[in-house]
């Protein structure tokens, strides 16, 4: 089956720092890559969509300038989290869809703290 | 407010015990999917429902759609202690982006 891998699966680092996540498509071209946060003990929410060669979506409350999300390939998006706080730790979560009417296929997450 | 709520939140039962998740919403989805997610992992996919009425099972898990698409159920039968997890129903609405919109949530604990 289709895979999504997910880097860094976890990462520490201290307020104010920039943390770059990659989700790769491993084994198919992924047209639109989507990016969720899920706090402790509750569910996914979408923070942003993201086509290859184009501009990402951003869900209403999501500051696009603190979450930079890049899709320059068919196989690689990255969530990039500038100047970090305590207030952005939790689990990111990616997943990577090829054609419209095909499934979304999620990566394994990162855990991210800020201290 | 969660476009899709989740009943129950928690649920904790006795191993071979029967069970139903329940995923309702105001809103039509074109089609509806069940998930269940590790600690630490991301979600992994059940099932996918598309047509209103539509029933589909695996193995122990009986998943319904509703005939109006607002809603869905997930049936176990006899769970194991291997079923423990959070299970999330995420419908899609629009036909442009399709994005996902998760549900608040059941986190199944089947005790030995």
């Amino acid at each position: 089956g289709a895979v999504v891998s997910q880097h860094p699966s976890w990462v520490i680092c201290k307020s104010g720092t920039s943390v770059k996540i990659e989700c790769r498509s491993l084994d198919f071209q992924a047209t639109t890559m989507f990016w969720y946060r899920q706090f402790p003990k509750q569910s996914l929410m979408l923070m942003a969509t993201s086509n290859e060669g184009s501009k990402a979506t951003y869900e209403q409350g999501v500051e696009k300038d603190k979450f930079l999300i890049n899709h320059a390939s068919l196989t690689l998006s990255t969530l990039t989290v500038t100047s970090a706080h305590p207030e952005d730790s939790s689990f990111y979560i990616c997943s990577a869809r090829g054609r419209e009417n095909q499934p979304q296929h999620f990566g394994d997450g990162t855990r991210l703290s800020i201290l | 407010t969660q476009l899709l709520e989740q009943s129950p939140q928690f649920l904790s039962i006795q191993e071979g015990e029967n069970l139903t998740v329940y995923c309702n919403s105001s809103s039509v989805f074109s089609s509806l999917q069940w998930y269940r997610q590790e600690p630490g992992e991301g979600p992994v996919l059940l099932v996918t429902v598309v047509t209103g009425g539509e029933v589909k099972k695996l193995k122990r898990l009986t998943f319904q759609f509703g005939d109006a698409r607002k809603d869905s159920s997930l049936h176990i039968t006899a769970a194991q202690p291997g079923d423990t997890g959070l299970y999330l129903c995420a419908g899609v609405r629009d036909t442009g982006r399709r994005a996902l919109t998760f549900g608040s949530g059941t986190r199944l604990q089947v005790q030995p």
